[in-house]
């Protein structure tokens, strides 16, 4: 089946510690993107790619990085210097173009004590 | 800029109610696209509808009707006869031409409770 597969669905770190989320898509999809969601609110876009070897920096990109090294594959590392890591994350796909609706993953719920 | 505001924050009704979800959006693109997604409690969001600035048709599929109004900037989302299955977060998202790098810009997000 297609679709974007985010693993594991729950983490929990240690606080000072860096940790990666995974995301893999097997839509054949150009652009892939990161989000936040905190409790009660929207959602905000930390980093998004429209190609591989290429990506941008959203509305709350510090703490965070990424890759792109792979059609496939859009990994999130949220480092320790992320203030306020605890947060479902959420990855999502789409073809490149604004028309285009974006596809999600089934999200990571983050817990850093 | 961009903006996307949801002022319902919350939506409490009994099975079988009407229940009107309201989207606001600005822009100053004269090109984008409106989106409405579904998180249910499992997290993940889903996809329900896409509609471009240039059609302002009125879009119905099965219990989901969609109310698309340029004059008010308003894309609302009706569901007809509510189910407890309906039960989920509601987000409105906008996607601009012109911004060039295809950022969905999302609502709050409106959390609809169907009580049996």
């Amino acid at each position: 089946d297609g679709g974007i597969t985010q693993s594991p669905k729950y983490l929990f770190r240690k606080e000072g510690q860096n940790v990666t989320l995974s995301c893999e898509q097997n839509l054949n999809h150009d652009a892939m993107y990161w989000y936040r969601q905190d409790p009660g609110q929207g959602l905000r876009l930390i980093y998004y790619s429209q190609i591989v070897n290429d990506f941008q920096k959203g509305d709350i990109a510090e703490g965070y990085s990424v890759s792109r090294e792979k059609k496939e594959s859009f990994p999130l590392t949220v480092t320790s210097a992320q203030k306020n890591p605890t947060a479902f994350y959420l990855c999502a796909s789409s073809n490149r173009g604004s028309s285009y609706e974006q596809y999600f993953g089934p999200g990571t719920r983050l817990t850093v004590t | 800029a961009q903006k996307v505001t949801q002022a319902q924050t919350e939506i409490s009704v009994v099975e079988k109610e009407d229940v009107t979800l309201d989207c606001v959006y600005e822009t100053r693109d004269t090109t984008y696209y409106l989106f409405w997604y579904k998180q249910p409690p499992s997290g993940e969001l889903v996809f329900l509808i896409r509609r471009n600035s240039f059609d302002e048709q009125n879009e119905i599929s099965g219990r989901y009707s969609w109310n698309f109004q340029k004059s008010t900037s308003s894309f609302n989302f009706t569901i007809t006869a509510s189910q407890v299955v309906d039960s989920a977060v509601y987000f409105c998202a906008l996607s601009a031409l012109g911004s060039n790098d295809y950022k969905l810009s999302f609502g709050a997000g409106t959390t609809v409770t169907v009580r049996a």
